[in-house]
């Protein structure tokens, strides 16, 4: 079974520029996550999808990031314009479905992104 | 906020056992513990989760105090590939969130 794919793995930009991130979860997983890893922390989530609709935006800063996942597979995370603070490994991870407690979370390997 | 407190830093031989604790005095009923472990320059990885009754599985075995307040993972017999960052959750029922904290960096030495 194929995992969760991300693109790219590695991004440099300067600030303000903007860029996007891409994921592709493990097939026939309904809920899609965001997550970004600042350098010595734990991941923090920023966007939760159920299919298409979205489930928890509470932590995402909506001022300068935005999220899709518009036919429920794939979902593409953008920031813009790019603070330095940005700066962090961007993770996506799927599980089958919402709520079920059994359901576990499986990630991808991250895009990591530096903001000079 | 995370809901739980675990030591910042552990060091295990290869082949011997690693306990790694995890304090979590504030839990509910309804929540579980979920550990996780992130590999350097790896996204997480599901390791066991468990309510109240200690649980094993290929991975790893979970043991939960009888008072829920605090539990332990344990390795059997930990490689070097084990080395990574371990992170204990406590997951509310019927929800999706995983609230990470800074987690315990395992270090397996030969």
């Amino acid at each position: 079974e194929a995992g969760v794919a991300q693109s790219p793995r590695y991004k440099i930009i300067e600030k303000r520029q903007s860029v996007a991130f891409w994921c592709n979860p493990i097939s026939g997983h309904a809920t899609l996550y965001w997550y970004q890893q600042i350098l010595g922390q734990g991941p923090k989530l920023l966007i939760q999808f159920q299919n298409n609709g979205v489930v928890d935006d509470s932590q995402l800063p909506k001022d300068r990031f935005s999220a899709e996942r518009l036919k429920g597979v794939d979902s593409t995370l953008k920031i813009q314009p790019a603070k330095l603070e940005d700066s962090a490994v961007y993770l996506c991870a799927s599980s089958l479905t919402l709520g079920r407690i059994t359901d576990t979370q499986y990630f991808g390997p991250g895009t990591r992104l530096t903001v000079l | 906020d995370a809901k739980t407190t675990q030591p910042t830093s552990m060091d295990c031989a290869e082949g011997r056992a690693a306990n790694l604790p995890c304090n979590h005095s504030t839990i509910s009923g309804n929540e579980y513990v979920y550990w996780y472990r992130q590999i350097h320059s790896q996204g997480p990885q599901y390791i066991i989760h468990g309510l109240k009754n200690n649980e094993t599985n290929e991975m790893a075995s979970l043991i939960i105090t009888e008072d829920r307040k605090s539990s332990t993972l344990i390795l059997p017999h930990a490689t070097l590939r084990d080395t990574a960052v371990y992170y204990c959750i406590v997951r509310v029922d019927n929800t999706d969130k995983l609230i990470f904290g800074t987690g315990t960096r395992l270090q397996v030495f030969p």
